[in-house]
């Protein structure tokens, strides 16, 4: 059970788009449609913000969308607003034998 | 208003044992998966156990599994966690979470999580 890789920081000026990564294995992202991704700032729980792999829940900004080529996941935010400033987290289902999710070990997003 | 708060976290001793609790109000328990998340201090987020509706299907992280046990009371619209054999390493603020998808449509995906409770694991 291996996390998945996410890079340690990310940064952007407000306005611009910035593009997180998250690679996993076919295993997990490459074989199911259950990637998540997930925005937490400092001392509070962590916020969904994308579900199977490009859908948003209710609530969240049409500036964030999802995406998924092979084994990588992709979370892409659009005009970036200080606010977006925070960690963000994927996760993939990994099944087979013994359901269970992994998470990435995290993007530190940075509004410049 | 969905609210789910976490309960039963403290400071304990390698060897030793904690039962979580996990109130949950504002929607129908029992139509949804719950799981326990956690956090070591300045980490990432580490999935630990999910529980389908009616207990019928439960999954284990590889790092927990024999030591954890997840159940829940829909009665009483209470999810738990036993920790047995606690190690310094599973020191964490352990978060509740419900899945996003009701009535065995999983997901996956949580969309409601509680505020987490510490759980300090000290010699």
């Amino acid at each position: 059970q291996s996390a998945l890789t996410q890079p340690p920081s990310a940064s952007g000026s407000p306005g611009q788009s910035v593009t997180i990564s998250c690679t996993g294995s076919g295993s997990d992202i490459g074989n199911y449609n259950y990637v998540s991704w997930y925005q937490q700032r400092p001392g509070t729980a962590p916020r969904l913000m994308i579900y199977q792999v490009t859908k948003r829940p209710s609530g969240v900004p049409g500036r964030f969308s999802g995406s998924k080529s092979g084994n990588t996941a992709y979370l892409t935010v659009s005009g970036l607003l200080a606010e977006d400033e925070a960690d963000y987290y994927c996760s993939s289902y990994a099944g087979s034998i013994r359901p269970h999710e992994i998470f990435g070990g995290g993007t530190k997003l940075t509004v410049l | 208003e969905v609210q789910l708060v976490e309960s039963g976290g403290g400071l304990v001793r390698p060897g030793g044992s904690l039962r979580l609790s996990c109130g949950a109000s504002g929607f129908p328990f029992n139509r949804y998966t719950m799981n326990w998340v956690r956090q070591a201090p300045g980490k990432g987020l580490e999935w630990v156990s999910s529980i389908s509706l009616s207990s019928s299907y439960i999954h284990y992280a590889d790092s927990v599994r024999g030591r954890f046990i997840i159940s829940r009371d829909n009665a009483k619209n209470s999810l738990y966690l036993q920790i047995l054999s606690l190690r310094v390493e599973d020191t964490a603020v352990y978060y509740c979470a419900r899945d996003l998808g009701s009535d065995d449509y999983d997901t996956w995906a949580h969309e409601y999580w509680g505020q987490g409770t510490l759980v300090t694991v000290s010699p």
